[in-house]
């Protein structure tokens, strides 16, 4: 049971190229989340999508797309990379909008460099 | 503007000692609470949560202490392990979303 799966693992950008950091889970779960760790700054939340079809900003969207291709993938795009985007990325998921007794379960991170 | 606080950045505990993390937070909206714990390069793990309408929840060597007037909660570790020596988060959610704080980094001492 793979759970959630983020690929790449790495991945190393210029200024200004673009790239895809891809999720799937298969848990079957509703929702799914976008967040970044930052040394200091915690987890903090890029996007999320509640249900198949619907997505939403968290705290940091800017710079960012999402796409919730099906209920298992969910996408993350960066259009224009910064070097201010450089972080880990963690992917997520929940079987209902996590409240209490549905927690969020994350894939083992992207770490993005951008130079 | 930071709604899930956790100002200690570091902790130092004697193994078989209790450890405590603590967590304020602004948001009287939350309904529910809970404790994710973070190896390196891996992803958090969920521990133990607690809803807003209770005071506390316990989990084997975990409990979530939850103090709604004070806007404040608290995780406790006994005994401590070695392997609890970790990265915790608090984290609080309202709605669809929930919401993390910076972190504590837990040390376990020998």
């Amino acid at each position: 049971n793979a759970g959630v799966t983020q690929t790449p693992k790495f991945q190393v950008l210029k200024t200004g190229q673009s790239m895809t950091l891809q999720c799937a889970q298969d848990m079957n779960h509703n929702s799914m989340y976008w967040y970044r760790q930052d040394p200091g700054m915690g987890l903090r939340l890029i996007y999320y999508s509640a249900s198949e079809g619907t997505t939403d900003k968290g705290e940091v969207p800017n710079g960012y797309n999402v796409s919730r291709l099906n209920k298992r993938e969910f996408s993350l795009r960066l259009e224009s990379a910064a070097p201010s985007q450089t972080s880990v990325y963690f992917c997520a998921s929940s079987e209902l909008p996590p409240r209490g007794n549905s927690p969020l379960h994350f894939g083992n991170g992207t770490r993005l460099t951008v130079t | 503007d930071q709604q899930v606080k956790q100002n200690s950045p570091s902790l130092s505990v004697q193994e078989g000692r209790i450890s405590i993390l603590n967590c304020d937070y602004t948001n009287s909206m939350f309904d529910y609470f809970l404790w994710y714990k973070k190896y390196p390069a891996e992803g958090p793990t969920f521990l133990i949560s607690i809803s807003s309408i209770k005071d506390k929840n316990e989990d084997g060597r975990f409990t979530v202490f939850l103090n709604k007037s004070a806007k404040h909660l608290s995780l406790h570790i006994v005994p401590s392990q070695p392997g609890d020596s970790a990265v915790y988060f608090c984290a609080a959610s309202e709605g669809d979303k929930i919401i993390f704080g910076k972190g504590t980094r837990l040390h376990i001492l020998p």
